[in-house]
């Protein structure tokens, strides 16, 4: 199986900050990455697939980069409503795989 | 829109067998791009793809592939969930989820609520 690391695990951040979460792959995967924000009783809902296509709906200050390997989810200006868990999951191969989990909250 | 709401019971005992549906409301079960997922994910930790089934076949998480039924009612637009032997650790909330594949992606990107499934005596 293909193992997805997350850093931070958690971070605290204010409103309006620029927040960046990285994503590593244990092997290339090259752009099969998606990004899921998960919020406490709630399913997870799909933000950016492909790793770097926004998905319909999805607020524009929420953006992805990378291949291969690495990756990273922005945040470029933090809402309220962002507070929330945010998990990478690799679509290159099955099983699909999740990282740990970024659990962004108010500072 | 597509809607998924899964159902079942929320209690299993020991050695038995799980068993949940995933209605899909809003669209057909049939479109030709779309699988249909399991995904777990115990309390406080986090998600486990399970299994997903299309028109012609079904894949599975090799660590639960001996106990895992993945089946699609196409009359109801539904697929199922079986899993067998539970014990503790298979105690989660349960989610349905679409899993739309191109060449491009493959991605979950409707879900259902949840359901919680507890494994005890």
């Amino acid at each position: 199986d293909i193992q997805m690391t997350q850093s931070p695990s958690s971070l605290s951040a204010s409103v309006g900050d620029r927040v960046t979460i990285t994503c590593r792959a244990s092997q290339s995967i090259s752009s099969y990455l998606n990004w899921y924000q998960q919020k406490p009783g709630k399913a997870p809902k799909l933000l950016i697939y492909a790793a770097s296509s926004l998905q319909s709906g999805v607020p524009s200050r929420f953006s992805g980069s990378g291949s291969g390997t690495d990756f990273t989810l922005t945040i470029s200006s933090l809402q309220p409503e962002d507070f929330a868990t945010y998990y990478c999951q690799q679509s290159y191969s099955t099983p699909g795989t999740f990282g740990p989990g970024t659990k962004v909250d108010i500072k | 829109q597509v809607q998924l709401q899964e159902s079942g019971p929320g209690l299993v005992k020991p050695s038995q067998t799980l068993s949940l549906t995933c209605t899909v409301s809003g669209g057909s079960i049939s479109s030709g791009s779309d699988y249909w997922s399991w995904i777990r994910q115990p309390a406080g930790k986090g998600l486990e793809w399970i299994g997903r089934i299309y028109i012609s076949g079904s894949t599975k998480n090799p660590s639960l592939k001996s106990r895992v039924t993945i089946s699609v009612d196409t009359s109801k637009n539904q697929f199922s969930l079986r899993l067998s032997s539970v014990t503790a650790a298979d105690t989660a909330v349960y989610y349905c989820a679409r899993d739309r594949v191109t060449l491009e992606y493959d991605a979950f990107d409707i879900w259902g609520q949840g359901t919680a499934v507890t494994v005890s005596s």
